[in-house]
C-alpha cells in the first residue's frame, strides 16, 4: 500500500505571496491532519480534516486553511506569507482519526522557504 | 491545556549505550500514547504505541517504552543504541479529541 504522499516537497516563496500544499492519504484512511514542524517547537498541530469536513483546530491565525475532497485528498493554504511561516508542513493520515486504536501516519513534508 | 514534555532535548551516547529518553504528559483521562522518530532526511516513522493491556510495549528496533499512569510518563528505552539510532525522537499523546499533541523532540546523536 502506498504511503501518504504531499505536493510540492520544497517552495519557496516571498513574503505577501500564498502558498497551497496538497497531500494524499494512505488508501482507505480518511482522516488528514496537518502539521507544522520547526526546529525547537516541535510539531504544532494545525488541522484536522474527516469526511471533507474539518473536525479539529489548533491555535493558528486565519491565514492557515485547508479543505478535504471526496476522495480524502487534502489541501492546505496559507494566504500572506511571513517569514516565519517557513518550516516544514507535514501531513498524517489515519482510518477514522479517533478511536483507541487509530495511528496516524506521516508524509515526507513539503519544505516552505519564505524569503 | 493538554501538554506533553520531552525534558532531554538533546542526547549524546556512544554505542551500546543504554539509552532512555523522557515523556510526560499532563492528561487526567483515558491516553493513547505514540513514540515517532524522524531519521536525517526520513519522515517520521512510528517506533510503537500503547493503547490498552501491558504497559510495557515493544516496537521497531529493539526500542521499548512502559506507560505508568501514576506518573503520566510514557519513556522510551533501548538497552543498546547503534550509530543508526541517530535521528529525533517525538512523543505524542492523543485523548478524547482527534487531536494529537507532540512534544519538542529529542535529538539523539550516537557515536560510533
Amino acid at each position: 500500500k502506498a504511503g501518504v504522499t504531499q505536493t510540492p516537497r520544497y517552495l519557496i516563496k516571498t513574503r505577501g505571496q500564498q502558498v497551497t500544499l496538497s497531500c494524499s492519504p494512505i488508501s482507505g484512511h480518511r482522516s488528514v491532519s496537518w502539521y507544522q514542524q520547526t526546529p525547537g517547537q516541535g510539531l504544532q498541530f494545525l488541522f484536522e480534516y474527516f469526511s471533507e469536513t474539518q473536525r479539529n483546530k489548533g491555535n493558528f491565525p486565519g491565514r492557515f486553511s485547508g479543505r478535504q475532497f471526496s476522495n480524502s485528498r487534502s489541501e492546505m493554504n496559507v494566504s500572506t506569507l511571513e517569514l516565519g511561516d517557513s518550516a516544514l508542513y507535514l501531513c498524517a493520515s489515519s482510518l477514522v482519526g479517533s478511536g483507541n486504536t487509530d495511528t496516524q501516519y506521516f508524509g515526507p513534508g513539503t519544505r516552505l522557504t519564505v524569503l | 491545556a493538554q501538554s506533553v514534555s520531552q525534558h532531554n532535548h538533546h542526547v549524546i551516547l556512544s554505542e551500546a549505550a543504554s539509552l532512555e529518553l523522557g515523556c510526560n504528559y499532563s492528561y487526567g483521562g483515558t491516553v493513547n500514547l505514540f513514540w515517532y522518530v524522524q531519521y536525517p532526511g526520513q519522515h517520521l516513522q512510528l517506533l510503537l504505541k500503547y493503547f490498552s493491556g501491558d504497559p510495557l510495549v515493544k516496537g521497531i528496533k529493539g526500542f521499548e517504552a512502559e506507560f505508568i499512569k501514576s506518573k503520566f510518563s510514557f519513556n522510551l528505552r533501548k538497552p543498546s543504541v547503534q550509530w543508526s539510532d541517530t535521528a529525533e525522537y517525538f512523543c505524542a499523546v492523543r485523548s478524547g479529541t482527534y487531536k494529537y499533541i507532540f512534544g519538542t523532540g529529542t535529538r539523539l546523536k550516537v557515536l560510533a
